[in-house]
C-alpha cells in the first residue's frame, strides 16, 4: 500500500524559504521507473505542477519556478524534500507531493501518471 | 507550455444522468492525457490515464476518450457520491498541465 505525506510549516513570511517533506512508503525510490513530483494548489484555482524527482535522481522543475525550487531525496529515510526561496502571498496553496510511474516518450522519460498523492498541506504566506 | 482547456467549467446534473466534460489542448497530444476526481478538501485521485484507460478499481460508470486535441470524459449515471472537480492533464510534454477543472454538482 503506498502512502505519502507532507509535513512543513503552514505559515511563511514573504522572503522566506519554504522547506516540506514527503515521507512516503509502499515504494521505493529507487526502484525503476519510479518517481514523486510536487503539485501546489491555490486556494479555489487549479493544479500547478512544481517539480518532481526520478528513480535514477534526475530532476526537473517547471521553468517559470527553476530559479526558486529544489527538490532532493533521502533514500534511506524515504523521503523528498521541497524547498522553495523567496516566498510570497501569491505562493500561498495547498502543497501536494504525489508518487509516479514514469513513461518514456519519444525517447524521453516523462512522468506517465499521479497515481497516489498525499492529503497535502495548506500553506499561507503572509507577513 | 501545452494549454489545456476545459468545459464547461461547472454543471449541475440529476442523479443517473449522463454528464460529459471535454478537454482540449492546444497542440496534438496523441492520448497523453490523464483524467483526475477532486473531492472537496481531498486531494486528487487519478481516474483514467492514457485518455481511455481506467484505472483498477474505479467504476466502470467513467470513462474517457478522444485523442490529438480534443477529449471527453464521461460519467454514464451520475451518482451522489461523484460530486467533485474533474481535471485532465497532459504528459506529452514537460511541463505537465492540467486543465482548469470542471465542477460537477447534482441539481
Amino acid at each position: 500500500q503506498i502512502t505519502l505525506k507532507e509535513s512543513g510549516p503552514t505559515l511563511v513570511k514573504p522572503t522566506q524559504t519554504l522547506t516540506l517533506t514527503c515521507t512516503f512508503s509502499g515504494f521505493s525510490l529507487s526502484s525503476s521507473g519510479v518517481g514523486v513530483g510536487w503539485i501546489r494548489q491555490p486556494p479555489g484555482k487549479a493544479l500547478e505542477w512544481l517539480t518532481l524527482i526520478y528513480w535514477n535522481d534526475d530532476e526537473r522543475y517547471r521553468p517559470s519556478l527553476m530559479s526558486r525550487l529544489t527538490i532532493s531525496r533521502d533514500t534511506s529515510k524515504n523521503q523528498v524534500v521541497l524547498t522553495m526561496t523567496n516566498m510570497d502571498p501569491v505562493d500561498t496553496a495547498t502543497y501536494y507531493c504525489a508518487h509516479f510511474e514514469s513513461i518514456t516518450l519519444f525517447g524521453v522519460v516523462a512522468p506517465w501518471y499521479f497515481d497516489y498523492w498525499g492529503q497535502g498541506v495548506l500553506v499561507t504566506v503572509s507577513s | 507550455d501545452i494549454q489545456m482547456t476545459q468545459s464547461p467549467s461547472s454543471l449541475s446534473a440529476s442523479v443517473g444522468d449522463r454528464v460529459t466534460v471535454t478537454c482540449q489542448a492546444n497542440q496534438d497530444i496523441s492520448n497523453y492525457l490523464n483524467w483526475y476526481q477532486q473531492k472537496p478538501g481531498k486531494a486528487p485521485k487519478l481516474l483514467i490515464y492514457d485518455a481511455s484507460n481506467l484505472r483498477t478499481g474505479v467504476p466502470s460508470r467513467f470513462s474517457g476518450g478522444g485523442s490529438g486535441t480534443h477529449f471527453t470524459f464521461t460519467i454514464s449515471s451520475l451518482q451522489p457520491e461523484d460530486i467533485a472537480t474533474y481535471y485532465c492533464q497532459q504528459y506529452d510534454n514537460l511541463p505537465p498541465t492540467f486543465g482548469p477543472g470542471t465542477k460537477v454538482d447534482i441539481k
